[in-house]
């Protein structure tokens, strides 16, 4: 049973417009989400993260929002850029033990 | 931010080896270590938490056995694959915690692509 799902595995928007991408949890435990970035050949990198606490957390074009009730995240990027082309990984832990359950990641094309 | 590496970058064995894959954290110092797989087109499946001196807490339906993990140093987690099989090969990925990240960040490598002919 996968407890972090990234339905769309793939996404391709204009650039300059918006890209949003969706993940769902079905563990009510997890409180702490986070959203990675992976280019081909490279290990993934942190973009952005949120606690339970919250429903909205921004950092420049990235704003993350949580709908606890649902057991969904997006991750909104705008306005979109070439290099944001990528694969994108919703995670998901319990407390701060450091240990992610990931998504099997939304590859997102930005067209110039 | 903190720098985590592998190598080999890419392992080409014959069935039957074993293959030795090492990270490091380049710039801090790790308590803990992950090891993922990652197939095509999936998500990044957590193997085991390497811990510093201790053993390594494998996730269930892992093969202990199988994967040797061992964490001498607070910079340097090493996966073997032992007698390793082409359904083996896969793409193996670590990571650590840093205190310099977000509370749960993990710095991931680069990544290691195995095939096992």
């Amino acid at each position: 049973d996968q407890q972090v799902k990234q339905n769309s595995p793939s996404l391709s928007v204009q650039e300059g417009r918006i890209s949003i991408l969706n993940c769902d949890y079905t563990n009510s435990m997890f409180d702490y989400f986070l959203w990675y970035k992976k280019y081909p050949a490279e290990g993934p990198t942190f973009l952005i993260s949120i606690s339970s606490i919250k429903d909205k957390n921004e950092d420049g074009r990235f704003t993350v929002f949580l709908n606890k009730s649902a057991k969904h995240l997006s991750l909104h990027i705008v306005p979109s850029q070439p290099g944001d082309s990528a694969v994108y990984f919703c995670a998901a832990s319990v407390g701060n033990a450091g240990k992610s359950t990931f998504g099997d990641g939304t590859t997102l094309t930005v067209k110039p | 931010g903190a720098v985590v590496s592998q190598h080999p970058s890419r392992v080409i064995c014959k069935s039957g080896t074993s293959v030795k894959i090492e990270c490091r954290s380049l710039d801090f110092q790790a308590t803990t270590m992950f090891w993922y797989r990652q197939f095509p087109k999936k998500s990044l499946m957590l193997m085991a938490t390497s811990n510093e001196g201790s053993k390594a807490t494998y996730e269930q339906g892992v093969e202990k056995d199988k994967f040797l993990i061992n964490h001498a140093s607070l910079t340097l987690s090493t996966l073997t694959v032992t007698s390793a099989h082409p359904e083996d090969s896969s793409f193996y990925i670590c990571s650590a915690s840093s205190d310099r990240g977000q509370d749960n960040e993990q710095f991931f490598g680069p990544g290691t692509r195995l095939t096992v002919l």
